[in-house]
């Protein structure tokens, strides 16, 4: 294992529910990211945190909503999703001391949304 | 075309067999790394390979970057069954390792 875990593994979802997906990671990582992968497109950068703080959002719509309440954690907070949100939704954490730039994934929580 | 373009999409071979993944992209990059996914799973750091290298070995991975074409080749060699899987390539174009940008990856099938 990668020392990046996510919950659920899978979710199923209406789109007028709420819902969170949560990360956590064991690394000791300061550094913390969301991403999409749809079916045959790369995955897709939606958030990044560096010691907690967002340092990039690219381009995500608003009913995708992240949280970082400290640097081992992370959530997405989901709201209102369109059946083309469905995806596996990966988080991923990196060092940020020295030259550590390789990212760690965590297994992604796949989305369904009817 | 994408950054971190990956060439073929799908390669089948038996076991025993090379495999080689090409991918290209097109801005300057710090570094180029390779991860693999195993289907509906997440991503795996293969190998990294700096804009000042050549050529890179891990085990039976072999990575070359040519900065001037703006590609890279990841060849796995003696492929077994339990290398199939997705790979992808990733270019640090900026502030070392804070933002890679994917390619759509090859998917390798290797048949016992």
């Amino acid at each position: 294992e990668t020392g990046v875990t996510q919950t659920p593994r899978h979710l199923v979802m209406g789109m007028t529910n709420k819902k969170s997906l949560k990360c956590e990671q064991h690394l000791g990582h300061n550094a913390m990211y969301w991403y999409k992968q749809s079916a045959k497109k790369p995955l897709e950068l939606m958030f990044v945190y560096n010691f907690k703080e967002q340092t990039e959002n690219n381009s995500v719509p608003s009913r995708f909503s992240p949280e970082c309440p400290n640097s081992s954690h992370l959530f997405l907070h989901l709201h209102t999703l369109q059946p083309e949100d469905s995806a596996l939704y990966l988080c991923a954490s990196r060092g940020t001391s020295g030259a550590q730039e390789t990212q760690y994934f965590g297994p992604g929580t796949r989305l369904l949304v009817l | 075309s994408q950054q971190g373009e990956e060439d073929p999409q799908a390669l089948s071979i038996q076991e025993g067999e090379n495999a080689t993944m090409n991918c290209s992209y097109k801005t300057s990059i710090n570094n180029l790394q390779w991860y693999r996914q195993n289907s509906g799973r997440g991503l795996v750091h293969l190998i990294l390979i700096r804009s000042n290298e050549r050529e890179k070995h891990s085990g039976r991975l072999r990575v070359t970057l040519d900065t001037s074409k703006k590609s890279s080749s990841l060849l796995i060699t003696a492929s077994r069954a339990a290398d199939t899987a997705s790979y992808f390539c990733a270019t640090d174009e900026g502030a070392s390792g804070s933002r890679l940008t994917f390619g759509e990856g090859t998917q390798l099938t290797v048949n016992p």
